[in-house]
This record gives C-alpha cells, structure tokens and sequence, in this order.
C-alpha cells in the first residue's frame, strides 16, 4: 500500500521569504503522479502543482516549485517570495498512474507572517 | 478549469434525522467521484469510491448503510447521512474525475455537518 508522509505539522515563513515543505512517499509503482493541494480557511481544496514520476524535470508553478527525487522518493514544494494568502494547510498525495484512490499526506500548516 | 459543486455548504440537524448532501460536476463528465470526511485539523480520510451507474466502493471501517452514496448520472452524486447522530458531524468533501490528464481529481467546496 502507498503512504505519504509529511513531517512537518506547522510551519511560519515571513512574508517575501522561501519556505520549503517536505513529502516522502513509499510506494513499488513505477508509474504515478504526485500532487500539492491547498487548503486554506474556506477549506476549499485548491491544486497547486503536479508531478508526472516520468519527467526528471521539476515541475513550476510560478513561485511553487517542486523538488522531485524519484530514487529517494521525496516531493518538496518550495514557495518562493511568500504571501500572506499562501497561509492554508498543505497537502502532499499520491496516485498511481492506473489507479483512481489518491492517498493524502498528514497535512502541513503554514502561516505566513507579515 | 473543471468545476465541482456541493450543497448545501452547511446543514443543522436533529440527531436521528437523515441529510442528504448533493455533489455535482457543472462543467465535465464524471466517470468517478469520491466522498472524504475531514476533521478540523486532520488530512481527507476517503470514505468511498463511486462510478455512475454501479455501487459503491466503501473503504474499511465506513457504514455503507449509514453512508448510503448514490452516482445516479455523470454529473451527480448524493451521499446520504442515515440516523445521523452527533459523531457524524464533520466536514464532508466530495471530488470527480473525468480520469483524464494526471487523474487530477476537482474537489468540491465542502459541506459542515452538525447534528445536535
């Protein structure tokens, strides 16, 4: 069975700096995707980025990027010149690429300070 | 982008009473939706699985006839909260997918439910 794993429950950033949120995976697919979801106060759940496991190459969302590490089975998302709107709850998850059940990481608060 | 509605966003009701909340796809087909339950603070625990036209695939440890999910046509599915009670009360989200690109799933606003 697939797990994520976020292990970072809160974290702050100040406005205007870069924080970075962590992911690890497990899985023996080969093939997946790997999404970041926000949710923020109105608890709508809103997709940032997303990864297909067979690009090498990072995927960017204008100030998300990812660090994708398919031998380590690590997902970051780095959140360049930070807002205050980008305070919400962040999700890492997973699905395989044949598959429909998207497996959610634990979840990771971050506020961003003024 | 793709669009998923709920309704209602919230509902008050009477314990023993049974709810009905609404999920629809406003702007593509579904070929499956999804219905999670969060609590306050806590990741989406997926409770079932539904393809249109066919029953549900209700993960471990949920009450299918408490949770009755119905996915009548491709742009509509109802979970039903039978008896609810007040540990039933919760943030219920749906999601659709067309399983498209990147079986990206579009997830609807939520619904609060209370049972007093």
């Amino acid at each position: 069975a697939q797990t994520v794993t976020q292990s970072q429950p809160e974290m702050s950033v100040q406005e205007a700096e870069t924080v970075t949120l962590s992911c690890t995976y497990d899985t023996s697919e080969n093939n997946y995707y790997l999404f970041w979801y926000k949710q923020p106060p109105s608890r709508q759940m809103i997709l940032v980025i997303r990864q297909e496991a067979y690009k090498q190459q990072n995927a960017t969302e204008n100030r998300f990027s990812v660090n994708f590490q398919k031998a380590a089975k690590s997902f970051s998302l780095k959140i360049s010149d930070s807002q205050l709107g980008d305070t919400a709850m962040y999700f890492c998850a997973f699905i395989e690429t044949s598959g429909s059940r998207l497996t959610f990481g634990e979840g990771t608060q971050l506020t961003v300070n003024p | 982008g793709a669009v998923v509605s709920q309704h209602p966003s919230r509902v008050i009701c009477k314990s023993g009473t049974s709810v009905k909340i609404e999920c629809r796809s406003l702007d593509f087909q579904a070929t499956t939706m999804f219905w999670y339950r969060q609590f306050p603070k806590q990741s989406l625990m997926l409770m079932a699985t539904s393809n249109e036209g066919s029953k549900a695939t209700y993960e471990q440890g949920v009450e299918k006839d408490k949770f009755l999910i119905n996915h009548a046509s491709l742009t509509l599915s109802t979970l039903t909260v039978t008896s609810a009670h007040p540990e039933d009360s919760s943030f219920y989200i749906c999601s659709a997918t067309d399983r498209g690109d990147g079986n990206e799933q579009f997830f609807g606003p939520g619904t609060r439910l209370t049972v007093l």
